[in-house]
């Protein structure tokens, strides 16, 4: 899961598993989230987006579950390849920030630690 | 396709010293977005422009100045550098509407002694 302490929650696993990566989201007004991947020395990029009028929306090895009871956000990576290790983390936009920006608030993220 | 392009990569500056970042996306996007990044925290925005010709402060503005050129561009300015400012600065961009992804670039890495 999420930590905003110095050091990020890792997630180990081997080659050809499925990972889970989890989020708890902070306003249970968000209405939009999304999972972005970042490896070492890059920027943030985009996996998958989700919608709060849905619970599961699926992408190429990839699957968001949304829990809007428990503001619990996970992403699932099936078969899980050597590539797939980087920094992991959610995004939310709450509604009350309003307008067309799409002002995220971002988590702190965990590292997937693929191991072959 | 190059998406969002920041320039330079990284950079050192002396405290005081003035510094401009340059952002460059190629997706016709209306949105542009200036955030950092530190160790143990999420990302924080800086200041965005929803659209050419105007601009925005964010959650973390003070020491900053940017400037939307076009609708392509969107540069972010130091003053006055200060150590506290030593970060990873993203530049990010996206269609205007609600339920909108943004889009990085690969960060500029700036260091102020």
């Amino acid at each position: 899961g999420e930590s905003v302490g110095l050091h990020l929650p890792t997630l180990s696993v081997q080659e050809g598993d499925n990972s889970i990566i989890n989020c708890a989201y902070s306003n249970s007004a968000s209405d939009y989230f999304i999972w972005y991947k970042q490896e070492s020395g890059k920027g943030p990029q985009f996996i998958i987006d989700i919608r709060s009028n849905m619970d599961k929306r699926q992408g190429q090895r990839v699957t968001v579950l949304l829990n809007k009871t428990v503001k619990h956000l996970s992403l699932q990576i099936a078969a899980t390849q050597p590539g797939d290790s980087a920094v992991y983390f959610c995004a939310e936009k709450t509604s009350g920030y309003g307008g067309a920006t799409n002002k995220l608030i971002f988590g702190t993220g965990t590292l997937l630690a693929v191991q072959p | 396709n190059a998406g969002v392009t920041q320039t330079p990569k990284f950079q050192v500056l002396k405290t005081g010293q003035s510094m401009t970042l340059q952002c460059a996306q190629d997706m016709n996007h209306n949105s542009m977005y200036w955030y950092r990044q530190d160790p143990g925290m999420g990302l924080r925005l800086i200041y965005y422009s929803a659209s050419e010709g105007t601009t925005d402060k964010g959650e973390v503005p003070n020491g900053y100045n940017v400037s939307r050129l076009n609708k392509r561009e969107f540069s972010l300015r130091l003053e006055s550098a200060a150590p506290s400012q030593t970060s990873v600065y993203f530049c990010a961009s996206s269609r205007t509407g609600s339920d909108q992804p943004q889009h990085f670039g690969d960060g500029t890495r700036l260091s102020i002694l």
